[in-house]
């Protein structure tokens, strides 16, 4: 997806370590989004930032934080893995005209 | 609260059958309704959407009829293709500068 850029694509980690998922997208949204897919379970949101400087949680925020770096980057962070976060997490941005721009996604396997 | 209720699937169809599936929502206000659609190992693109009551959207051959009377949004297509199968999610957004509001998702599988 052009516009919304997740690094990395895939990550394996062991339970207890920290990651940072990043983030970024040359579209000058304001709003830009974290969630995460489970089977079952559709979308869920885990943090949003509706502008640079400011961040909110959503849904499940336990055991993540965020960063809004600067008005193109929001980075996702597990300070420390557990399984339970195993998922596919995704990046958004909110466009006026299409609600919400995904990113390709992270895949993150915790063993 | 509000929330987006879809069919469950998986939902197995042969090439050319007639696809519908189904979504239904609860929310306040007047919301605007969605389809997004997420293929094999890649993120959610928008499918199509409607803004208001008895808006009909439509892409790919797909459509979708906002019915605020039944308060559904339901997907079809006339005759689908090995290519259209993919996960199949229902979204709503009940104001804007919001996050969307997403349904489970429907997977779809079609085979030739």
């Amino acid at each position: 997806n052009a516009g919304v850029t997740q690094t990395p694509k895939f990550q394996v980690l062991k339970t207890g370590q920290s990651m940072t998922l990043q983030c970024a997208q040359d579209m000058n949204h304001n709003s830009m989004y974290w969630y995460r897919q489970d089977p079952g379970m559709g979308l869920r949101l885990i943090y949003y930032s509706a502008s640079e400087g400011t961040t909110d949680k959503g849904e499940v925020p336990n055991g993540y934080n965020v960063s809004r770096l600067n008005k193109r980057e929001f980075s996702l962070r597990l300070e420390s893995a557990a399984p339970s976060q195993t998922s596919v997490y995704f990046c958004a941005t909110l466009d006026p005209v299409q609600p919400q721009h995904f990113g390709d996604g992270t895949r993150l396997s915790i063993l | 609260g509000d929330s987006v209720t879809q069919m469950e699937g998986p939902v197995t169809l042969s090439e050319e059958a007639f696809l519908t599936i189904n979504c239904t929502y609860t929310a306040t206000g007047y919301p605007s309704l969605f389809w997004y659609v997420q293929y094999p190992g890649e993120g959610l693109q928008l499918l199509l959407k409607a803004t208001k009551a008895d808006d009909k959207g439509s892409n790919k051959g797909f459509e979708a009829t906002y019915r605020k009377e039944t308060t559904s949004f339901h997907l079809e297509k006339g005759s689908v293709q090995v290519s259209d199968s993919a996960v199949y999610f229902c979204a709503l957004l009940i104001q804007a500068g919001t996050a969307l509001i997403f349904g489970k998702g429907t997977t779809l599988s079609v085979s030739s």
